[in-house]
């Protein structure tokens, strides 16, 4: 595609339960972000991958979130026991590598209730 | 930690005027910095790079400066227009990740 893609756009999740977001990078581009962003606030790091591998997983706040790229293109990252302080908007990102130009794409908004 | 920060949270203008979004930072190690515009709704949309070899760049109606002596990063919109109305954020690469600011909101009147 053009673009980074998103799936979905919006999740809304009960409070415990486990969701997967989706993230479609632009074809060719090895390096991918993971960042979530609450209401006013600037994106914060979760993780990023070059090719297959999680090179930084500083960023996930606790061992719930988790994140793969199996081939090296589609991301999914993983919430396990959703708690209502995860509920934001996730972002992805990729770039041709490391250092260049990062795209963005619209977003999942998660909400969990 | 290391952070970037902009000096004010909203700046309003008025169409045709220029703007001028600043960004302080301080990792003094970082070596390439973007500036993103983000409107409701949206994604963070890639405005303009530059790199720590620079200290101008410039792209259609918009000028990074950076001022690597104080640790300063600065976004000027040249005639700025109501869709220039958004969130501007500037982040800066720190190893592997990027470091994003809390933004400032740019309101333009006509």
């Amino acid at each position: 595609g053009a673009g980074v893609s998103q799936t979905p756009s919006n999740k809304v999740t009960e409070k415990g339960k486990y969701v997967e977001l989706r993230c479609d990078p632009i074809s060719g581009h090895t390096a991918l972000y993971w960042y979530r962003q609450s209401l006013g606030q600037g994106p914060e790091f979760l993780i990023y991958f070059q090719g297959t591998g999680a090179a930084d997983d500083s960023g996930l706040p606790n061992d719930r979130f988790f994140a793969v790229r199996p081939e090296g293109s589609v991301s999914t990252l993983k919430i396990q026991r959703t708690e209502r302080g995860d509920s934001a908007v996730y972002l992805c990102a990729s770039s041709p590598d490391l250092g260049t130009e990062a795209f963005f794409g619209q977003g999942t908004r998660l909400t969990v209730v | 930690g290391e952070s970037v920060g902009l000096h004010l949270p909203t700046l309003s203008v008025q169409e045709g005027d220029n703007s001028i979004i600043n960004c302080a930072y301080s990792n003094s190690a970082s070596d390439y910095f973007i500036w993103y515009k983000q409107e409701s709704g949206k994604g963070p949309q890639f405005i303009i790079d530059i790199r720590s070899n620079m200290d101008k760049r410039q792209g259609q109606r918009v000028t990074v400066l950076l001022n690597k002596t104080v640790k300063h990063l600065s976004l000027q919109i040249a005639a700025t227009q109501p869709g220039d109305s958004a969130v501007y954020f500037c982040a800066h690469q720190a190893g592997t990740a990027l470091i994003f600011g809390k933004g400032t909101t740019l309101s333009v009147s006509s």
